[in-house]
């Protein structure tokens, strides 16, 4: 079967560092996607990883490690917009379809 | 501006009628989908399009049914059968060689 876990909730302090972990269980991956989703709202498409490494946009980077099905989010110099819950999504190739498996979700309050 | 619109934005169904939730994309992309969203947890698939006159169920897809009779349309009727509708739903485009996905802004549909 296919399996994305991340931790429920994190909580941190503004302008401080947070890494959000993500484990995933899948056939046929495709690279893993980290949304930002507040409350209430759609989706917002953070960043894609498809390679192993390190992807560093602004104060977000994600990493990805392909043989150990881990990834993690790192949000640098937290804000207090940043409270919201971030989405792990594998993209998967299976049957001749293309799919996106999220996991639950890790709602991060930033607190002052 | 390019982008996927879903309508309508809030509805209210009584138990036993069937609802028809609209979804349009301007995008030019192949690959849609519809998910759904429960309180707290993250996004489930309920059915997915590759292409016109061809879709697949997700993991959620009882008590739903789907149409994909043009590339830019992917309505959703959530049917009598669905023992629980009362969610979010989230309908989704795949841009091609990226993988990336993009989002409406949802419809919330309550049950009374």
């Amino acid at each position: 079967g296919q399996n994305i876990d991340q931790p429920t909730e994190m909580t941190a302090t503004e302008g401080a560092i947070v890494q959000i972990n993500c484990t995933y269980q899948t056939s046929g991956f495709n690279g893993l996607f980290w949304y930002q989703q507040h409350a209430g709202e759609a989706p917002t498409f953070l960043s894609y990883n498809v390679l192993d490494g390190l992807e560093e946009k602004g104060r977000f980077s994600s990493f990805l490690s392909r043989s150990k099905g881990y990834s993690y989010l790192l949000l640098k110099e937290l804000q207090m917009k940043d409270s919201a819950s971030y989405l792990c999504a594998a993209l998967v190739f299976s049957g001749g379809y293309n799919k996106l498996i999220f996991g639950a979700g890790t709602r991060l309050a930033v607190h002052p | 501006d390019g982008g996927i619109t879903q309508s309508p934005k809030y509805l209210f169904r009584k138990e036993g009628q069937n609802v028809t939730l609209s979804c349009e994309q301007n995008l030019n992309h192949d690959a849609m989908y519809w998910y759904r969203q429960d309180p707290g947890q993250g996004l489930r698939l309920i059915y997915y399009s590759q292409i016109v006159n061809d879709f697949q169920k997700g993991d959620i897809a009882e008590g739903y049914s789907v149409s994909r009779e043009k590339k830019e349309s992917f309505p959703l009727t959530v049917t009598s059968a669905q023992k629980n509708p009362t969610a979010f739903y989230l309908c989704a485009s795949l841009k091609q060689y990226t993988g990336e996905l993009f989002f409406g802004e949802g419809s919330r549909l309550t049950v009374l």
